[in-house]
């Protein structure tokens, strides 16, 4: 199993671009995690899905960032426009089951934004 | 609301010496625990979990947690630390909300350095 596989690795861009991020999650799990992490303020969780559902988007900061499933293999993070407050590892993880299931995270995308 | 606390931003230990990191939480209802590791420039790793039955629970590595309910903790141990053990670890608590929905709340995370 390739794990969970996020593209790209590293994505510098200008205030005010559009970003998107890519997830492939595990096959056959069906929870989908977006977190953000950064010195200030660690691991915050931004969007949780379910069977592609979103359950949990209150840690979306704003409009700015939106995340689609459009199926149970693969998801986006968008922001638009990007601000370098915005710079930060993002990791997708994905999960199995609705009881106590750990994630399995990805290798994370490194934002910059200038 | 759930939360999960580590009091120690970091931990240093002699290797070969035995190391604790420490976790307490707070949740309404039955606590899923979880430990994680973070590498540099990694994503996190599962490392072990509890979820009922026996309050000790072995994980990858040689680590061990355990849950004591009492004092709402869930310390990760092990018997004796390697130079490879220094990472960032997380614990994190997952209850269930309305809905069926079971948030999960990671702490702010403790830098274990293992001195040669």
């Amino acid at each position: 199993d390739a794990g969970v596989i996020q593209s790209p690795r590293h994505e510098v861009t200008e205030m005010g671009q559009e970003v998107t991020l890519r997830c492939k999650p595990i096959s056959g799990h069906n929870s989908l995690f977006w977190y953000r992490q950064t010195m200030m303020r660690g691991l915050e969780l931004l969007i949780y899905f379910n069977n592609n559902v979103p359950i949990d988007d209150s840690g979306m900061p704003e409009d700015r960032f939106s995340a689609k499933m459009p199926n149970a293999s693969f998801s986006t993070l968008k922001i638009q426009p990007s601000e370098p407050r915005d710079s930060a590892v993002y990791f997708c993880a994905s999960g199995e089951g609705p009881q106590g299931y750990e994630q399995y995270f990805g290798p994370g995308t490194r934002l910059t934004v200038t | 609301a759930q939360s999960v606390a580590q009091p120690e931003d970091q931990v240093n230990v002699a290797e070969g010496n035995p190391l604790t990191v420490k976790c307490t939480y707070s949740v309404s209802g039955n606590p899923y625990l979880f430990w994680y590791v973070q590498y540099p420039n990694r994503g996190l790793q599962f490392l072990l979990k509890y979820i009922t039955g026996d309050n000790l629970v072995k994980g990858s590595y040689g680590f061990e947690a355990e849950f004591n309910k009492s004092q709402t903790s869930f310390h990760l141990k092990k018997p004796s630390a390697l130079v490879s053990d220094s990472a960032l670890y997380f614990c994190a608590v997952r209850a269930l909300q309305g809905g069926g929905y079971q948030k999960v709340t990671f702490g702010t995370g403790t830098k274990l350095q293992v001195i040669p």
